[in-house]
């Protein structure tokens, strides 16, 4: 495996809450990304990180924000959360040049 | 906008066969591409990528074909067991996305492996 790590592995929360999802990595790469997989979509990009504390938008990321404060951790939050986010939320890591991205195991995230 | 598709939603194949997966992307300016095989409750696992400086790429028991003229990718898995029974994507990279090499995926196909 490519040593990450994403907690909790299930979640069933209620409209309206706050959620956040971690993403723990013990490669030390540069470059890591959250994504959400829903039947029909294959996997949408919400943000990705290119290092500590620099983030961006990918093609999803109206009602995430995302956080970096170290080389290891990539937080996904969901400020309030509304049904139509639930899904299966994966991370995945890249190291530098013309390496592929490797993926964690998900998040089964639902929201009531 | 531009998104990567394939052929078919679902491929069942006698094991011990070849088994051919097709994927058709429409972005003249990607430059790299990749497969993955995601195994039910599990993450995306990679299995082979190839750039588009090249047309032919293999690994183990894998094989991916790049036809850049019709914007074609498949990846073709050789004496296919019943391990290999899962969902396959494609993605492709967008060349100007930056060094963060985003990638665009499809959304699947079902691989099924007959005894």
């Amino acid at each position: 495996d490519a040593g990450i790590t994403q907690s909790p592995r299930h979640k069933v929360t209620e409209t309206g809450t706050p959620v956040t999802l971690r993403c723990h990595q013990t490669e030390n790469h540069r470059y890591m990304y959250w994504y959400r997989q829903d039947p029909g979509h294959g996997l949408r990009l919400i943000h990705y990180s290119y290092g500590v504390k620099d983030t961006d938008k990918g093609e999803v990321s109206d009602g995430y924000s995302v956080s970096r404060s170290k080389t290891e951790d990539f937080l996904l939050t969901l400020e309030s959360a509304t049904s139509s986010q639930t899904s299966v939320y994966f991370c995945a890591i890249r190291g530098e040049g013309n390496q592929p991205q490797h993926f964690g195991d998900g998040t089964r995230l639902s929201i009531l | 906008g531009e998104s990567v598709g394939l052929h078919l939603p679902t491929l069942s194949v006698q094991e011990g066969d070849n088994s051919i997966i097709n994927c058709a992307y429409s972005n003249s300016a990607s430059d790299y591409f990749i497969w993955y095989k995601q195994e039910s409750g599990k993450g995306p696992q990679f299995i082979i990528d190839i750039r588009s400086n090249m047309d032919k790429r293999q690994g183990q028991r894998v094989t991916v074909l790049l036809n850049k003229t019709v914007k074609h990718l498949s990846l073709q898995i050789a004496a296919t067991q019943p391990g290999d029974s899962a969902v396959y994507f494609c993605a492709e990279n967008i060349k100007d996305t930056g060094s963060a090499r985003q990638l665009t995926f499809g959304s699947g196909t079902q691989l099924t492996v007959l005894p």
